[in-house]
């Protein structure tokens, strides 16, 4: 088993409608937990963090937890074509510098 | 404005080349990183300095060489590459303890 799954997609979303990308994660003791955004050709850039479970939200993007079934997801809201790109889950243990990715997933945003 | 910075961004070299890889940042961390990326695949660490001392090295071939001069610097030495070592090499940086990676732009690597 992977130690961060995600669907590598694509996944293919109407504009203005809610993107919703999943994550699971197979440790226990992960921590600290990341959404990265990739757009093709570029480096990753970080868009969400969070640690407790429950949501997290931030303009149009929130993150929601669930330690008790090991899974991260990341919703975008009124999608738009510039959310176009492949987003990575991250995960990392407390004092461990190593941090997780899974293979992300392709987002397309049909206009 | 870009607060990790890597030079080049592009690279061509010969497998008997030496050549350099340079990662600047000005966000104060204490920590940096080398990430290798190839087409379609997430990033995969290389190494790891955290005050200035190399703390993870994963199991990387001893052709790549790390360095990091300063608390804002960070190298990447290449020597006797090989085809397959091409890629797009990532430089991020963080806080120590805390795992928000901020990468730069990538050095894109062909080796000929």
């Amino acid at each position: 088993q992977k130690e961060v799954e995600q669907n590598s997609g694509p996944l293919s979303v109407p504009e203005g409608a809610i993107a919703s990308l999943n994550c699971t994660y197979s440790d226990r003791v992960s921590q600290s937990f990341f959404w990265y955004r990739q757009y093709s050709g570029k480096s990753p850039e970080l868009i969400m963090s969070i640690y407790s479970n429950g949501d997290k939200e931030d303009g149009r993007f929130t993150a929601q937890l669930n330690k008790a079934s090991q899974y991260v997801s990341l919703l975008i809201r009124e999608s738009q074509p510039s959310d176009s790109a492949t987003y990575l889950c991250a995960v990392n243990n407390f004092g461990n510098e190593k941090l997780t990715f899974g293979t992300g997933t392709r987002l397309t945003i049909i206009p | 404005d870009t607060e990790v910075t890597q030079t080049p961004k592009h690279l061509v070299m010969g497998m008997t080349n030496k050549k350099s890889l340079k990662c600047e940042q000005h966000m104060g961390h204490r920590a940096m990183y080398w990430y290798k990326q190839k087409a379609k695949k997430p990033p995969e660490l290389m190494f790891v300095y955290s005050y200035e001392k190399l703390s993870i090295n994963e199991s990387v071939p001893s052709r790549f060489s790390p360095e990091c001069p300063n608390s804002s610097l960070l190298n990447l030495h290449l020597h006797a590459l090989q085809p397959e070592d091409s890629a797009l090499y990532l430089c991020a940086s963080s806080q120590v303890g805390v795992r928000e990676l901020f990468f730069g732009e990538g050095s894109r690597l062909t080796v000929l």
